[in-house]
């Protein structure tokens, strides 16, 4: 799997759009972009995925460059709930169960 | 409700003790994994399973053993052989052909 590089944390004020970047600069073209978040002492929770189009959900959307080598993750209106270790991870899927490759994610603090 | 569920949430034990943490999803999952959480760490893969009765070796499995009996059940025993059992331990499963991984709200092992 290709290996991801988060910046350690960000913060972002309340209400505003938080964009958290991943570098992912030797993705190959059948891996997917993942992203995750955890919440102090929680298991982590599925966000969006995509692989070169961008994707939007309730939750979140997912920009990816043209070249595939960068993404970012948007917020759109942060609440304090979103304080969370946020993973971008880069894998194949071929058939949906393989296993993901966590780092050490970005720590998002959203300020009142 | 449907989910997976991991007890206990607190685990002590003494060094030298076998321990087995207990995971169970009632979602029809074909997949289940076990990761291992470090302070300040992300998740690293322990053992997964992608069918009943198969399991495979993830990154760190030394110290170590699963069983996979029954689609709903993937019990993890922390053994004596393992030499920093104190850790974060969470447990997920996937459906086949499934974009995400759902997770356990996991058991920290505090081995004394």
């Amino acid at each position: 799997d290709a290996k991801t590089t988060q910046p350690t944390s960000m913060d972002c004020a309340e209400g505003r759009a938080a964009n958290l970047p991943c570098n992912h600069s030797t993705i190959s073209g059948n891996e997917y972009v993942y992203w995750y978040r955890q919440i102090h002492s929680q298991g982590p929770q599925y966000i969006i995925h995509g692989l070169k189009n961008n994707e939007t959900n309730e939750m979140a959307s997912l920009i990816i460059t043209e070249d595939r080598k960068s993404s970012t993750l948007i917020l759109p209106h942060a609440t304090l709930r979103d304080t969370a270790v946020y993973y971008c991870i880069v894998r194949f899927r071929l058939f949906g169960n393989e296993k993901l490759t966590f780092g050490t994610g970005t720590r998002l603090t959203i300020i009142p | 409700d449907g989910g997976i569920t991991q007890s206990p949430k607190y685990l002590f034990r003494k060094e030298g003790q076998n321990v087995t943490l207990s995971c169970e999803q009632n979602l029809n999952h074909d997949a289940m994994y076990w990761y291992r959480q470090d302070p300040g760490q992300g998740l690293r893969l322990i053992y997964y399973s992608q069918i009943v009765n198969d399991f495979q070796k993830g990154d760190i499995a030394e110290g170590y053993s699963v069983s996979r009996e029954k689609k709903e059940s993937f019990p993890l025993t922390v053994t004596s052989a393992q030499k920093n059992p104190t850790a974060f331990y969470l447990c997920a499963s996937s459906p086949a052909g499934g974009n995400e991984q759902f997770f356990g709200p996991g058991t920290r092992l505090t081995v004394l």
